[in-house]
């Protein structure tokens, strides 16, 4: 499964979209982008997840880009509740569900 | 939506005791299901893979005779740590995946094990 990089931490305030970068420039044709996020002490919550459109739940919003080198998860009105750290996976398809987890991103929202 | 329930949420054992975590996918089956290990300030690590009616299998450095798993049925898995030590304390996690469906893995809220 491809490698992924996301920036360590980042803040938002309450109220504001949130964007949160995924880079992922070694993805492969039939490899997804899976967006989970882990709220302290919880397990962790599927958000989205996409393979080349853009998709929109009533969670988040996924933009990958054309090339699907990297992709943004965007929270449109982040609230307290949203502060997590978000992992971004990248994961074929197949029979084999296993998902790896990198380090993720802490976002923190702010009042 | 998919719900994974884990039990018990907090448990406290004494060294060398074992202890059972159990997973369950309450509405929806599955044929597999995962175990992890996350410590504090750390990422999630996959300890194994659980499958229904066969042998879990291990990642690396995972010791099979120490992370007992049972999964009997379609929609149980345990997870059994044994001659538990201070180093297995940790936030276990489970996940499963609806088998009749194209659904992502949905996981549980964890068992926070303290060994003391």
């Amino acid at each position: 499964d491809a490698k992924t990089t996301q920036p360590t931490s980042m803040d938002c305030a309450e109220g504001r979209a949130a964007n949160l970068p995924c880079n992922h420039s070694t993805i492969s044709g039939n490899e997804y982008v899976y967006w989970y996020r882990q709220i302290h002490s919880q397990g962790p919550q599927y958000i989205i997840h996409g393979l080349k459109n853009n998709e929109t739940n009533e969670m988040a919003s996924l933009i990958i880009t054309e090339d699907r080198k990297s992709s943004t998860l965007i929270l449109p009105h982040a609230t307290l509740r949203d502060t997590a750290v978000y992992y971004c996976i990248v994961k074929g398809g197949g029979s084999n569900y296993k998902l790896t987890f990198g380090k993720g991103t802490l976002l923190t929202v702010n009042p | 939506g998919a719900v994974v329930s884990q039990h018990p949420s907090r448990v406290i054992c004494k060294s060398g005791t074992s202890v059972k975590i159990e997973c369950r996918s309450l509405d929806f089956q599955a044929t597999t299901m995962f175990w992890y290990r996350q410590f504090p300030k750390q990422s999630l690590m996959l300890m194994a893979t659980s499958n229904e009616g066969s042998k879990a299998t291990y990642e690396q450095g995972v010791e099979k005779d120490k992370f007992l798993i049972n999964h009997a049925s379609l929609t149980l898995s345990t997870l059994t740590v044994t001659s538990a030590h201070p180093e297995d304390s940790s936030f276990y996690i489970c996940s499963a995946r609806d088998r009749s469906s194209n659904s992502p893995l949905h996981f549980g809220n964890g068992t926070r094990l303290t060994v003391t």
